[in-house]
């Protein structure tokens, strides 16, 4: 079936650039997703990317997509204190989404 | 337009009981799914429908039942309780535009 996954835990210092990596292993992927959850609440979608693209940024967020290896990213330009969160990584494939274990990003002030 | 509602948030259970987790979503999105989260296990997926009638597994089905009689609610019942099925349970919904919105989810404790 498919597989997605994620580094647990990333730690940065405020103000620099987070990347959280995930890989997939659907080479039927028509959507990647990043999700983010803070502490108590439901996922929050940040951004999508068409399996045809491979980059795609919207303010802070830069996505980068290697369909070749499929491997997914998410920079975080600037990071504050705010984006302290479960940073999940979902594809979507025929119907089904699956979602990667998810990464918890601490960031250091 | 309130999006996806679930209810309840919290629930505590005893070993047996049975119970029916709501959500509703008022965006008249087709696909509609039910996960659950776990610690280290991120969330898997239960069941899922794409549209009205039509209902098929996800990848731990078991334990679980639903039903789509009408595109806006998807209610997930649990037919006996054990332990295992505490966990945080969401629902989300997604439509034409592929883009999936969760619920807030319900927190659901099995003693």
């Amino acid at each position: 079936g498919e597989d997605v996954e994620q580094s647990l835990f990333l730690s940065v210092r405020e103000g620099d650039s987070s990347v959280i990596n995930c890989t997939y292993t659907d080479s039927s992927s028509t959507y990647l997703y990043w999700y983010k959850q803070e502490p108590g609440a439901g996922l929050q979608l940040l951004t999508y990317i068409f399996s045809n693209m491979d980059m795609k940024q919207d303010q802070r967020l830069t996505v980068l997509l290697n369909k070749k290896d499929k491997h997914l990213s998410l920079r975080i330009a600037d990071t504050q204190t705010g984006d302290s969160a479960i940073y999940f990584c979902a594809e979507k494939g025929y119907q089904k989404v699956t979602f990667g274990t998810g990464t918890k990003l601490q960031v250091i002030p | 337009n309130a999006g996806v509602t679930q209810t309840p948030k919290f629930q505590v259970l005893k070993t047996g009981q049975s119970m029916t987790l709501q959500c509703a979503q008022d965006m008249n999105h087709e696909y509609m799914s039910w996960y659950r989260q776990d610690p280290g296990m991120g969330l898997r997926l239960i069941h899922y429908s794409v549209g009205a009638g039509i209902t098929d597994q996800g990848e731990v089905p078991n334990g679980y039942n639903v039903s789509r009689s009408t595109t806006e609610d998807f209610p997930l019942r649990l037919l006996s309780a054990a332990p295992s099925q505490t966990s945080v349970y969401f629902c989300a919904s997604r439509g034409s535009r592929e883009t999936q919105y969760f619920g807030p989810g319900t927190r659901l404790l099995v003693l």
